[in-house]
């Protein structure tokens, strides 16, 4: 089945204790991304890669790091976790940067 | 810069019945995706539907319709006999069609649909 999955699915950390939010897709995209969703701002994007050692930052990447090594995997690090990280996280994947991304289940992150 | 405006951010329906769920879009592009995604309460983002700019027919999937209007900039989702699964956030997604860009989907706020039994 075709699909992009995220772990872990829900988080609850502390500020300063880093974490990695894994994204894996099985379709063979070249294009991932990685969105942050929260109330009344929508849904804005953060990191993407056009390819294996190819990422450029979104609109709001300060406080990641996000990493290619591989085509398939697509992490998404917070060195030093605050609370206005505290939001709903999709990885998405599509075969270029245009046409249809295809997302994965969301991570709920809570940063205390 | 391209934005995406939906005026609704609640609508009803009831089962059985017919809802149509409006989008406009600010572009200079002559390319470009649509899309309409659903986001149950599971949180989940799941595509609906999809338009190519560069094609004048209208997308249909099953109970599922777009009413693409390109000079208007608007496309607009019509949900036939609506089902209590039907009821979700309904979120308006465009997507340039030109290289160079971040491949971002840039968002409309969302509306919020419920099913009526």
């Amino acid at each position: 089945e075709a699909q992009v999955t995220q772990n872990p699915r829900y988080l609850i950390t502390v500020t300063g204790k880093k974490l990695t939010v894994t994204c894996s897709q099985n379709m063979n995209h070249e294009y991932m991304s990685w969105y942050r969703q929260d109330p009344g701002l929508g849904l804005r994007q953060i990191y993407y890669s056009m390819n294996v050692e190819v990422t450029d930052k979104g609109d709001v990447p300060e406080g990641y790091k996000v990493s290619r090594k591989e085509k398939r995997n697509f992490p998404l690090i917070l060195e030093s976790p605050s609370p206005n990280q505290t939001s709903l996280y999709f990885c998405a994947s599509s075969w270029t940067r245009s046409g249809e991304l295809f997302f994965g289940e969301g991570s709920r992150l809570t940063v205390l | 810069a391209q934005t995406v405006t939906q005026s609704q951010p609640e609508m009803s329906v009831q089962e059985a019945e017919t809802v149509t769920l409006s989008c406009t879009y600010d572009t200079s592009e002559s390319d470009y995706y649509l899309f309409w995604y659903k986001q149950p309460p599971s949180r989940q983002m799941i595509l609906v539907i999809r338009q190519e700019a560069y094609k004048q027919q209208n997308a249909t999937e099953n109970r599922f319709s777009v009413n693409f209007q390109k000079a208007a900039k608007s496309f607009s989702l019509k949900i036939s006999d609506s089902q209590l699964g039907d009821a979700a956030m309904y979120f308006c997604a465009y997507r340039t069609h030109y290289g160079g860009s971040q491949g971002n989907l840039i968002f409309g706020k969302g509306t919020k649909l419920s099913v009526k039994p």
